[in-house]
């Protein structure tokens, strides 16, 4: 995937995690960021829009963050019904498409 | 209460041809861009196709640019992607989305349905 996330995430119940994204110019580094949330089985779940704002309903302990080129996700007070996949995404002026990173499978100790 | 329903999948052969649907309620659908997005067996999320809301803008993966065709009919709240010579890659999970723009914002999203491909 052009942006970039770890395969992987974990931690304990309390703690928080932070997914990170890396793209380019051409992609975060001039358009905004989204995240999204797939449960196991379910489709996904927008999760942050425009870099850093939660849709209605989408708990606080969930925030994003933009700096250059790269992005992250941070859930703070980590629960068990945390633990999906998570995915970042942007549109890409080169490429005319909408990216998605590879994907973070986020696991709960 | 907005609802994308997807149909039309199923299994089909590899240079065959499939039709998907989304019936979208709850929301007037002319006034938003609509997107395709696809998800093969234990893999990640892939974008397929974006459509404006007159239907006159459109951008597609490198991938199925010639094969696969977004279309939309505001009057029966339907979108839909016409998906020619299929390929074994083209299984998937497809999913409709209701997009705010031409980026990567998508708010709503349907259920999906699975298209194989195999002889």
């Amino acid at each position: 995937s052009v942006l970039t996330q770890p395969p992987s995430a974990s931690g304990t119940p309390g703690q928080r995690v932070s997914i990170t994204c890396s793209g380019s110019s051409s992609n975060i580094g001039v358009n905004h960021v989204y995240w999204y949330q797939q449960l196991p089985g379910t489709a996904p779940k927008l999760l942050i829009y425009v870099n850093d704002q939660r849709p209605s309903g989408v708990p606080d302990r969930f925030s994003g963050s933009k700096s250059g080129t790269s992005a992250s996700l941070a859930i703070s007070g980590l629960q068990s019904e945390d633990e999906a996949d998570y995915y970042c995404a942007a549109w890409d002026d080169k490429l005319y498409a909408v990216l998605f990173g590879g994907g973070t499978k986020l696991t709960v100790l | 209460e907005v609802q994308l329903v997807e149909s039309g999948g199923g299994l089909v052969q590899p240079g065959r041809s499939l039709r998907l649907s989304c019936a979208a309620s709850g929301f007037i659908s002319s006034t938003y861009w609509m997107t395709w997005v696809r998800q093969a067996p234990g893999k990640g999320l892939e974008w397929v196709a974006n459509i404006r809301q007159d239907g006159r803008e459109l951008y597609y993966v490198d991938s199925v640019k010639g094969r696969f065709t977004i279309s939309r009919d505001d009057g029966k709240n339907s979108l839909y992607l016409q998906m020619n010579s299929l390929t074994v890659e083209d299984t998937a999970v497809y999913y409709c989305a209701r997009a705010q723009d031409y980026g990567a914002h998508f708010d709503y999203w349907g259920q999906g349905i699975l298209v194989t491909v195999s002889s």
